[in-house]
């Protein structure tokens, strides 16, 4: 069965410029996650969806980030302009079930490989 | 809030060796827990999990139970392989908003043949 795909892998940008990350979720799952690797902050949390609809985006960065949902088997981060500090390895985690149903049970793309240069 | 510490690494280890990861948290109500582990080049993946007090989460020779009275979750290993070196993260759910994993800061293991 495929797992969370992302794309692309790796994005070598330069400061000022757009970049668009992209993530589909496991068929059937419900809940989307984006988050953010560094290694001074670890992992992040930046925006949570459920059933496409987003549901905390209190760890969304600053308004430079923006994440969207159409439609259940697809998403977006993007960062509009990007600079060096939002180097990082950008995941994309699925899950099923939320609230009460919550599992725990992330599974995470192989997440993008961001350098803003 | 809720957090989690976990023993910083890196931990070095020779291959059949015993491996133990401390994690200690800090929540307020009931978390459940977690051990997620992240292999090289990869995103992270489930390695175990406990629901409540005094459970035991295992998988693949790994275990840890859930020590309400310590507020601790080690994880543990007997006899460790090449293959188990990776980035390990332990994690709690912050109910009744379970869907927000708050994840330690990650414990570099490298077992060497």
């Amino acid at each position: 069965d495929a797992g969370v795909i992302q794309s692309p892998r790796h994005e070598v940008t330069e400061m000022g410029q757009e970049v668009t990350l992209r993530c589909k979720p496991i068929s059937g799952h419900n809940s989307l996650f984006w988050y953010r690797q560094t290694m001074m902050r670890g992992l992040e949390l930046l925006i949570y969806f459920n059933n496409n609809v987003p549901i905390d985006d209190s760890g969304m960065p600053e308004d430079r980030f923006s994440a969207k949902m159409p439609n259940a088997s697809f998403s977006t981060l993007k960062i509009q302009p990007s600079e060096p500090r939002d180097s990082a390895v950008y995941f994309c985690a699925s899950s099923l079930g939320a609230g009460k149903e919550a599992t725990g049970e992330l599974f995470f793309g192989e997440g993008s490989r961001l350098t803003v240069l | 809030g809720n957090s989690v510490t976990q023993m910083e690494g890196p931990v070095t280890l020779s291959e059949e060796a015993f491996l133990t990861i401390n994690c200690t948290y800090t929540a307020t109500g009931y978390p459940s827990l977690f051990w997620y582990v992240q292999y090289p080049g990869e995103g992270l993946q489930l390695l175990l999990k406990a629901t409540k007090a005094d459970d035991k989460g295992s998988n693949k020779g790994f275990e840890a139970t859930y020590r309400k009275e310590t507020t601790s979750f080690h994880l543990e290993k007997g006899s460790v392989q090449v293959s188990d070196s990776a980035v390990y993260f332990c994690a709690l759910s912050d109910r009744p908003n379970d869907y927000k994993l708050s994840f330690g800061a990650g414990t570099t293991v490298t077992v060497r043949a």
